[in-house]
Formats: C-alpha cells, sequence, structure tokens
C-alpha cells in the first residue's frame, strides 16, 4: 500500500462546477499538507498548504484535512478552464521534512 | 528576481558517467529539495536540506548524492547514472518562515541516460 493514494482521473468538469479533489494517506506522523498544481510542460507551483486538522480558504480554493480519516480535499469552487491542469497532493511529518506526494489528478474544465 | 536556477537544462548522457546538476537560489532560503518527475508516479523526493550541512533522504534517494556547504546551493550527483535514472528532475527551495506560504521550483532538468 502507497503512503499517499490519489486518483489520477482524468476528472473532467464543466466550467463553473465546483471541483473536489481528494487524497488519502497512512502515515499518522503526516501533519503538513501540501497541494501543487501543475499545467502541462511547466514545473508544479505550490498552491496552499494547511498544518494538522482544519479548512484553509484561499478565493476560489479551500483546503480541508481531516486527519482522524486520514483524508484531504481540495475544492475548486466555481472552477475556470484554466484551472486545467494536474493537482498533487503532498504530505510531510512538518515543514521542510520528508515529503511524499501522490500520483497527481488530471483535471480538465470544459468551456 | 527572485529564483531557483538549475544547469543544466537537458542533459543526455550514457551509463556510469559522473554528472552534476546545479541548483542555485538566491531568497536565503533554509530549506531545499530535489525531486523527480515520471509518468504516472507524480512527484518523488530525492533528498531534502533543511540548512547547511544538513541534508536527509527522500523518498527515492537510491543513486543519487547531495551536498549542503553553502546555503543557495544544492547540487544532485549521479556518481554512476543509469537508464531508470532518466526522468524530468527539479529543485526547490522554502523559506523556513510558517507564515510564507510559498515554495519556488526551479525550471527543471530534463536527464536521458542512455
Amino acid at each position: 500500500q502507497k503512503e499517499v493514494e490519489q486518483d489520477p482521473g482524468p476528472l473532467s468538469v464543466p466550467e463553473g462546477a465546483i471541483v473536489s479533489l481528494n487524497c488519502t494517506y497512512s502515515n499518522s506522523a503526516f501533519q503538513y499538507f501540501m497541494w501543487y498544481r501543475q499545467y502541462s510542460r511547466k514545473g508544479p507551483e505550490l498552491l496552499m498548504y494547511t498544518y494538522s486538522s482544519g479548512n484553509k480558504e484561499d478565493g476560489r480554493f479551500t483546503a480541508q484535512v481531516d486527519k482522524s480519516s486520514k483524508y484531504i480535499s481540495l475544492f475548486i469552487r466555481d472552477s475556470q478552464p484554466s484551472d486545467s491542469a494536474t493537482y498533487l497532493c503532498a504530505m510531510s511529518p512538518g515543514r521542510g521534512f520528508k515529503t511524499i506526494f501522490g500520483a497527481g489528478t488530471r483535471l480538465f474544465v470544459k468551456a | 528576481e527572485a529564483q531557483v536556477t538549475q544547469n543544466p537544462r537537458y542533459l543526455i548522457t550514457v551509463t556510469g558517467k559522473k554528472l552534476t546538476v546545479t541548483c542555485s537560489q538566491n531568497m536565503n532560503h533554509e530549506y531545499m529539495s530535489w525531486y523527480r518527475q515520471d509518468p504516472g508516479l507524480g512527484l518523488r523526493q530525492i533528498y531534502y536540506s533543511m540548512n547547511v550541512e544538513v541534508t536527509d533522504k527522500g523518498d527515492v534517494p537510491e543513486g543519487y548524492k547531495v551536498s549542503r556547504k553553502e546555503k543557495r546551493n544544492f547540487p544532485l550527483i549521479l556518481e554512476s547514472p543509469s537508464p531508470n535514472q532518466t526522468s524530468l528532475y527539479f529543485c526547490a527551495s522554502t523559506p523556513k518562515d510558517r507564515g510564507t506560504d510559498t515554495q519556488y521550483f526551479g525550471p527543471g532538468t530534463r536527464l536521458t541516460v542512455l
């Protein structure tokens, strides 16, 4: 079993839809949770991070962590074609420590 | 301009020929990492460093070495490259300050080992 599981998709949604991207993990030592976005042929960019449990919101993006279920989510509201990218979750015991990534979910938002 | 630079950007080499991929950041960040990216496998961390002379293994360290003699530089060394190290490599830096929601990635190095 992988430490971090992420459905690779692809996930296709119409413009304006709410997108839910998810990862599960097995290591209860993980405290620091990250979401990255990667456009085709580009490097990854850090979208958001959360520390321990709870929610964090940044514009149209909301990251949620449920440590009891070992489940994290990224919600994208009012999705746009420009959100079409691969989204990777990542987690570590703490900031700057060894980081494990999910395989990434490919998202397509259709106009 | 704040940036992470990597060199070379593209490299084709042969099995067993030692190579170094350089990584340099100009932001005085404490944390630096190397990742490789392969189709269907996402990003995998090779090594990370939390400060000068402090390095540790990531998820896939076999066949790689790193050093952190200066804060700005974090070279990745392949002493005897093999074809399974053909990949896209990214270097990244992060400030230690938890209030900063940023991580800077280099442009990537595409390595082919024949």
